[in-house]
């Protein structure tokens, strides 16, 4: 059964910090979606992962892909308050879209 | 542009009573699909759809159906509600291409069961 699991659950942080999520699965696919959902809101596309080896960059947000070792990692720089939400990655498993637990992450003045 | 439409947004249901949730979307696009979201966590698939006239089982089906006699509507159906059905009901579509296979998803449907 495929599993998504991402870690950590739960991060605070400092504005003006760095910090990585990841994000592990267990098939060889090689498509990989970030979301973000803020409070009582839906969720909202950030970006979409085709390759071993892609990057996407925006704003603050870098999200890459390492179909390998089924990874991937959405690195966090310069935390600003804006960034406080839900950040969910989602794997295409041929029609069947997992997502992980998501990341409910705060940034602190 | 409307994109996915879910109505509705709040209901409350008694133990035992059925109700449909509704969905439509505008961009015509062929899959579509059914979420569920427990207080702070992930989401699960309910049921979803790679075109009209097909519907497959996702990870948490138990409890509810499906049907998709057009492109553009994919209503879910829950049966002798239970309170482990309460919920944030997302619905979302999406058109698999060369650019990837990303969600589009509606404002959700808030259900709880008592």
């Amino acid at each position: 059964e495929l599993k998504v699991e991402q870690n950590p659950l739960f991060l605070s942080m400092q504005e003006g910090k760095n910090y990585t999520i990841y994000c592990n699965y267990s098939t060889t696919s090689d498509r990989l979606y970030w979301y973000r959902q803020d409070p009582g809101k839906s969720l909202e596309s950030l970006f979409v992962l085709l390759s071993n080896g892609a990057v996407k960059q925006e704003g603050r947000l870098m999200a890459s892909l390492d179909t390998k070792a089924r990874l991937s990692t959405l690195h966090i720089t310069a935390a600003v308050h804006d960034l406080s939400a839900t950040y969910f990655c989602a794997v295409d498993n041929n029609n069947d879209m997992r997502f992980g637990a998501g990341t409910r992450l705060t940034v602190k003045p | 542009n409307a994109g996915v439409t879910q109505t509705p947004k709040f209901r409350i249901l008694k133990i035992g009573q059925s109700m449909t949730l509704q969905c439509t979307q505008d961009m015509n696009h062929n899959y579509m699909y059914w979420y569920r979201q427990d207080p702070g966590m992930g989401l699960k698939l309910i049921y979803y759809s790679v075109g009209a006239g097909i519907t497959d089982k996702g990870e948490v089906p138990n409890g509810y159906n499906v049907s998709r006699s057009t492109t553009e509507d994919f209503p879910l159906r829950l049966e002798l509600a239970a309170p482990s059905q309460t919920s944030v009901y997302f619905c979302a579509s999406s058109y698999p291409g060369e650019e990837g296979n990303t969600i589009y998803f509606g404002e959700g449907s808030w259900l709880t069961v008592v």
